[in-house]
C-alpha cells in the first residue's frame, strides 16, 4: 500500500530556532501534499495545500512567513517552522495525494510532534 | 464552509459491546468521507473510505454508513475489545484530492 514517512516523528527545540521537517511518499506520486496541525484534544486543522513545484496555499490565519512550505519534488515536501516559539507546540502531520488514480484516499504520514521550550 | 461534527466525545464501553459513533457534516456535496483511528501521540490509520455514491463499506467488525443527503454517516463497531481504545475521526473530503475536513473526533475507552 502506499506509504508516507514523515521525519522527525519528534522534536524538541529552543525558543527562537528553525525546525525543518520532513514527509515522504515512499512508493506513489504525489502532486499534492496537505500540511495539518492538531492541537490537544482538537481536530486536525489544514494549515497548507502543497503542490509539486508551485507555491503552497496557505489557509486564513496560518502565516506563510513562519512555516516555510516547499514541495520540489513528487515525493517530498517540507514544513519548516521558523523562529519557533512556544505556542507553535503542536502535532504536525502530513498527507499525500497520488499523482494517479485521482480518487484514491489520502495517505497520512505518523505525524512530528514539536515542542519549543 | 464545510463543518464536521462528531458525537459523542468520549465514550465508554464493556468490552464486548456493540457501539455506533456518529459523525454529521453541515454540505452534503462531498467527494467521499473516511473513519479513521488516532492512537495517542500517533498519526491516523484509514479505517473506511466511502465514496458519495456508496451508501455503507464494511471491514471486518467495523461498518460505515453514510447518507449523504441528511449529512450524516455511522461508524458501528461490532464485538468491542480493549485494542478498539482510541479516538475515531470522521473527514468528509469536498472534491477530489482535496484536502479533509475532519471532525474532532471521538475518544473510544474499552475495558475488559
Amino acid at each position: 500500500g502506499a506509504v508516507v514517512s514523515q521525519h522527525p516523528s519528534w522534536v524538541i527545540c529552543k525558543s527562537g530556532t528553525s525546525v525543518k521537517i520532513e514527509c515522504r511518499s515512499l512508493d506513489f506520486q504525489a502532486t499534492t501534499m496537505f500540511w495539518y496541525r492538531q492541537f490537544p484534544k482538537q481536530s486536525l486543522m489544514l494549515m497548507a495545500t502543497s503542490n509539486e513545484g508551485s507555491k503552497a496555499t496557505y489557509e486564513q490565519g496560518v502565516e506563510k512567513d513562519k512555516f516555510l512550505i516547499n514541495h520540489a519534488s513528487l515525493t517530498l515536501s517540507t514544513l519548516t517552522v521558523t523562529s519557533a516559539h512556544p505556542e507553535d507546540s503542536s502535532f504536525y502531520i502530513c498527507s499525500a495525494s497520488k499523482v494517479s488514480p485521482y480518487n484514491s484516499p489520502l495517505h497520512f504520514g505518523n505525524g512530528t510532534r514539536l515542542t519549543v521550550t | 464552509k464545510q463543518e464536521v461534527t462528531q458525537i459523542p466525545a468520549a465514550l465508554s464501553v464493556p468490552e464486548g459491546e456493540n457501539l455506533v459513533l456518529n459523525c454529521s457534516f453541515t454540505d452534503s456535496a462531498i467527494y467521499n468521507l473516511q473513519w479513521f483511528r488516532q492512537d495517542p501521540g500517533k498519526g491516523l490509520t484509514s479505517l473506511l473510505l466511502i465514496q458519495s455514491s456508496q451508501r455503507e463499506q464494511t471491514s471486518g467488525r467495523l461498518n460505515a454508513s453514510l447518507d449523504k443527503s441528511s449529512g450524516r454517516s455511522t461508524l458501528y463497531i461490532a464485538a468491542s475489545q480493549p485494542g478498539d481504545s482510541a479516538t475515531y475521526l470522521c473527514a468528509v473530503s469536498p472534491k477530489a484530492g482535496t484536502a479533509l475536513i475532519f471532525g474532532k473526533g471521538t475518544t473510544l475507552s474499552v475495558s475488559s
